[in-house]
């Protein structure tokens, strides 16, 4: 089966860092993404990881181990504004186009 | 450059009624994909195209779930007859073939549709 698991819920506060997990059990995997998505707007693309390894971008950074289908969103100096739903996701399926989304992690972040 | 558009942003309607949404990819993309957002299930893939041919639809949960795409520039998700439980939210995204990030995908503003 196909299976992608993360938090709930997470809380923090400003200018701290944060670390959301997901762990992902699928049939094909051709790069793992995260996803940024406030209340009552759509997902926006945060980043993508193929290779084992660190992607930074800016504040965010994300981290991919395949080996153990292991995936991490670090958040940096949070700010208010991060509070949102950050939604783990793998590319898979039967053309490798198509996306396999975690339920998504809430953060809040508290002043 | 405008994004994916969806349109209408909101419905609400009544079980049994037929309901129609639909999608604007952005110019130059070669997939589109219909998702379903609830909170007890989260995001799930509902079917996509590759250059408006249905590639997989095995998301669509039944027969009253159809979708349409009869050219680059527009596809439809039909609901027919609606049930309450169809209630959700629905994203249409699309993306390209070659694209730095992955080819990541762009997502509409969504339709909230409410099943009565």
């Amino acid at each position: 089966g196909q299976n992608i698991d993360q938090p709930t819920e997470m809380t923090a506060t400003e200018g701290a860092i944060v670390q959301i997990n997901c762990t992902y059990q699928t049939s094909g995997f051709n790069g793992l993404f995260w996803y940024q998505q406030h209340a009552g707007e759509a997902p926006t693309f945060l980043s993508y990881n193929v290779l084992d390894g660190l992607e930074e971008k800016g504040r965010f950074s994300s981290f991919l181990s395949r080996s153990k289908g292991y995936s991490y969103l670090l958040l940096k100096e949070l700010q208010m504004k991060d509070s949102a739903s950050y939604l783990c996701a793998v590319r898979g399926g039967q053309a490798g186009t198509a996306l396999i989304f975690g339920k998504g992690t809430t953060l809040s972040v508290s002043s | 450059d405008a994004g994916v558009i969806q349109s209408p942003r909101h419905e609400v309607t009544e079980m049994g009624q037929e309901v129609t949404l639909r999608c604007k990819p952005i110019s130059g993309h070669d997939y589109l994909f219909w998702y379903r957002q609830t909170m007890m299930r989260g995001l799930e893939l509902l079917i996509y195209f590759n250059n408006n041919v249905p590639i997989d639809d095995s998301g669509m949960p039944e027969d009253r779930f159809s979708a349409k795409m009869p050219n680059a520039s527009f596809s439809t998700l039909k609901i027919q007859p609606s049930e309450p439980r169809d209630s959700a939210v629905y994203f249409c995204a699309s993306s390209r073939i070659w694209a730095p990030d992955g080819n990541e995908q762009f997502f509409g503003p969504g339709t909230r549709l409410t099943v009565l």
